[in-house]
């Protein structure tokens, strides 16, 4: 398996556009997280699904902010309009199981100016 | 409230010694896992080893071992025989199972190897 994949891997945008991150988890992954890191508040979780519904979107900080599990194989995290301060790594992660260990893509980097 | 606390944010270790690096949690869940991180500066996270609440011995993985203290809530890592290539942040997170099933993480605790 090609692990968990994440697209764009740099993204550079300007204040007030619409960012799209993507992430495709392992297959038969129940589980997928997505995080912000930056280093000021550290790895934060945003939200999580479980078999494509969302579970806890507690951590997602404003309404800017949306994401969508449309099936097993497909998650996006959707900012709207961005701003300078949401540049951070964004991770996407998924697990197979309640307890186990979340295997993370390699990231995505967001710059906003 | 923090769940997950590790207050080191840096530690140095020199090659070959073993370091312990500290980590404490909080839930009212019985039923938990522990897990430690590694990320290095090209920034992938990278699964090092996991402790579930109810096993009764430590958890080994080479040179990772937890040592699981339940009553203190503790769950330190140690690496034993340090390289430089151990040189990363590492973090602590947990997994409740019951009322939930975040993963959450602690700040991380940079580690720094030197000859």
């Amino acid at each position: 398996d090609a692990g968990v994949i994440q697209s764009p891997r740099h993204e550079v945008t300007e204040m007030g556009q619409e960012v799209t991150l993507r992430c495709k988890p392992i297959s038969g992954h129940d589980y997928l997280f997505w995080y912000r890191q930056t280093m000021m508040r550290g790895l934060e979780l945003l939200i999580y699904f479980n078999n494509n519904v969302p579970i806890d979107d507690s951590g997602m900080p404003e309404d800017r902010f949306s994401a969508k599990m449309p099936n097993a194989s497909f998650s996006t995290l959707k900012i709207q309009p961005s701003e300078p301060r949401d540049s951070a790594v964004y991770f996407c992660a998924s697990s197979p199981d309640r307890g186990i260990e979340a295997f993370f893509g390699q990231g995505t980097r967001l710059t906003v100016v | 409230a923090q769940k997950i606390t590790q207050t080191q944010p840096g530690m140095f270790v020199q090659e070959k010694e073993a370091v312990t690096l500290d980590c404490t949690y909080d839930t009212s869940d019985q039923s938990y896992g522990l897990f430690w991180y590694k990320q290095p500066s090209s920034g992938e996270m990278i699964f090092l080893i996991y402790q579930g609440s109810y096993d009764e011995q430590n958890a080994t993985e080479g040179r990772y071992s937890l040592n699981f203290q339940k009553a203190r809530k503790s769950a330190n890592l140690v690496i034993s025989a340090s390289q430089l290539g151990d040189s990363a942040m590492y973090f602590c997170a947990m997994r409740e199972r019951e009322n939930t099933d975040k993963l959450i993480f602690g700040t991380g605790t940079r580690l720094q190897v030197f000859p």
